[in-house]
């Protein structure tokens, strides 16, 4: 059974620094890797989505990495601004668009 | 959110009593799911469903209860049996039941509370 796992569960940052957040997967056969964010008290919006051929995926200032053979994926945020504030997850799907989700970091970038 | 709502917005429930919980899309996809969120966790599947009249049990399915008559309703029951119910409701959607490539859209939630 797929098991997904976020490090670190919090992380509080100045802005405009770099970051990076880590999520870990112990099934590598997936088809695709994705990354969500979730605001206080809200759903969850997608972000990217890595297919399992892809080596990583952009959007803007979020570029996010895949390495199946070690079971990983990384979202890099750059230039980080309070507006980024907010839960991220990432969620992979193992068939028929099936998503395990990640216990999330919860990310506060401080003016 | 758009194209996806979920109410109420807070829901209460007295001890033995039944609550549905409501979910409705506007995007004409196939897929529907129910997801529970306790703080601080990750999303769990409860239920989810990729055709009209037709729904699978995900990997927390005790004492809830689903049904799907309609391509554009999924409602859930949390039922008396469901001891923990207290959580955060997530209702989601996506295009086609099983694809490779496309990603899940949320509703807004519901965040259900026991008296």
């Amino acid at each position: 059974k797929q098991e997904v796992t976020q490090i670190p569960a919090a992380l509080s940052v100045p802005e405009g620094e770099n970051l990076v957040l880590n999520c870990s997967f112990t099934d590598s056969a997936i088809y695709n890797l994705q990354w969500f964010r979730q605001d206080p008290g809200k759903g969850l919006t997608s972000l990217l989505l890595i297919q399992s051929s892809q080596r990583e995926q952009t959007s803007g200032r979020l570029n996010a990495s895949l390495d199946k053979s070690s079971g990983r994926s990384t979202l890099y945020i750059a230039a980080s601004q309070p507006g980024d504030s907010a839960t991220y997850l990432c969620a992979a799907n193992n068939a028929g668009n099936m998503l395990t989700f990640g216990g999330g970091t919860r990310l506060m970038v401080k003016p | 959110d758009g194209g996806i709502t979920q109410s109420p917005k807070y829901l209460f429930r007295k001890e033995g009593q039944n609550v549905t919980l409501s979910c409705e899309q506007n995007l004409n996809h196939d897929a529907m799911y129910w997801y529970r969120q306790d703080p601080g966790q990750g999303l769990r599947l409860i239920y989810y469903s990729q055709i009209v009249n037709d729904f699978q049990k995900g990997d927390i399915a005790e004492g809830y209860s689903v049904s799907r008559e309609k391509k554009e309703s999924f409602p859930l029951t949390v039922t008396s049996a469901q001891k923990n119910p207290t959580a955060f409701y997530l209702c989601a959607t996506s295009p086609v039941g099983s694809t490779k490539k496309e990603t899940q859209y949320f509703g807004p939630g519901t965040r259900l509370l026991v008296l």
